[in-house]
């Protein structure tokens, strides 16, 4: 079946800019996660949605990030007033919600560049 | 709060040589650990994880790794890598009470002919 898969693949921007980066899991997946990858910080947690809601937005690294995720399938990621520090390839990754051990997909990720 | 070292960024290894990628984790509480690769230009695949009982997990592609508590680390290993096994390896741990992971800073393994 289908992956997960994340638009755009690439997206090139200007400072101060904001951008939105979407996410469609694998079906029937409740569990989703953004992460970002990042040459100075390595992988890094986002946050984490159960169905519409998100119990976990720890990683959200400042108040220009935030995310949505509507009917249980499609987040999106958006960052306001981009700053070049945002650069970073976002991965996007799901899993089926029920069980601790469970297996997170990931995505090929956006990758974003801040000019 | 948990954190992973993979202690070596590169790893240059001959075609049909063995390896081996440490990874040690901390966590004040019991973790589940994982090993994922990442190909160029891919995403991320799970290779292999570590739930509970028997410390030596096997994977995919002929990898395998050991759970060893009271060392706290999980290596990674094959007995003789090929070309094609050249990526990025990450090491993970997830404790049981959260869903997020915490990812290592990578090991690049280069595969020479």
């Amino acid at each position: 079946g289908a992956g997960v898969s994340q638009s755009p693949s690439n997206k090139v921007t200007e400072k101060g800019k904001d951008v939105e980066l979407r996410c469609d899991p694998i079906s029937g997946h409740t569990a989703l996660y953004w992460y970002r990858q990042s040459l100075g910080q390595g992988l890094e947690f986002l946050i984490y949605f159960q169905g519409n809601s998100a119990p976990d937005k720890s990683g959200l690294p400042s108040d220009r990030f935030s995310a949505e995720r509507t009917g249980g399938s499609v987040s999106t990621l958006t960052i306001q007033r981009t700053q070049q520090e945002d650069s970073a390839v976002y991965l996007c990754a799901s899993s089926k919600g029920g069980g601790p051990g469970e297996t997170q997909y990931f995505g090929p990720g956006t990758r974003l560049l801040v000019l | 709060a948990q954190s992973v070292t993979q202690l070596d960024s590169q790893v240059p290894v001959f075609e049909e040589a063995p390896v081996e990628l440490r990874c040690n984790y901390s966590s004040s509480v019991s973790v589940y650990l994982f090993w994922y690769v990442q190909y160029p230009n891919q995403g991320l695949q799970l290779l292999l994880k570590y739930l509970s009982g028997s410390t030596l997990v096997k994977g995919i592609n002929g990898f395998e790794a050991e759970f060893n508590k009271s060392q706290t680390s999980f290596h990674l290993r094959k007995p003789s890598v090929h070309i094609s096994d050249t990526a990025e390896y990450f090491c993970a741990v997830r404790d049981t009470g959260r869903r997020a992971l915490t990812f290592g800073s990578g090991t690049r393994l280069q595969v020479q002919p």
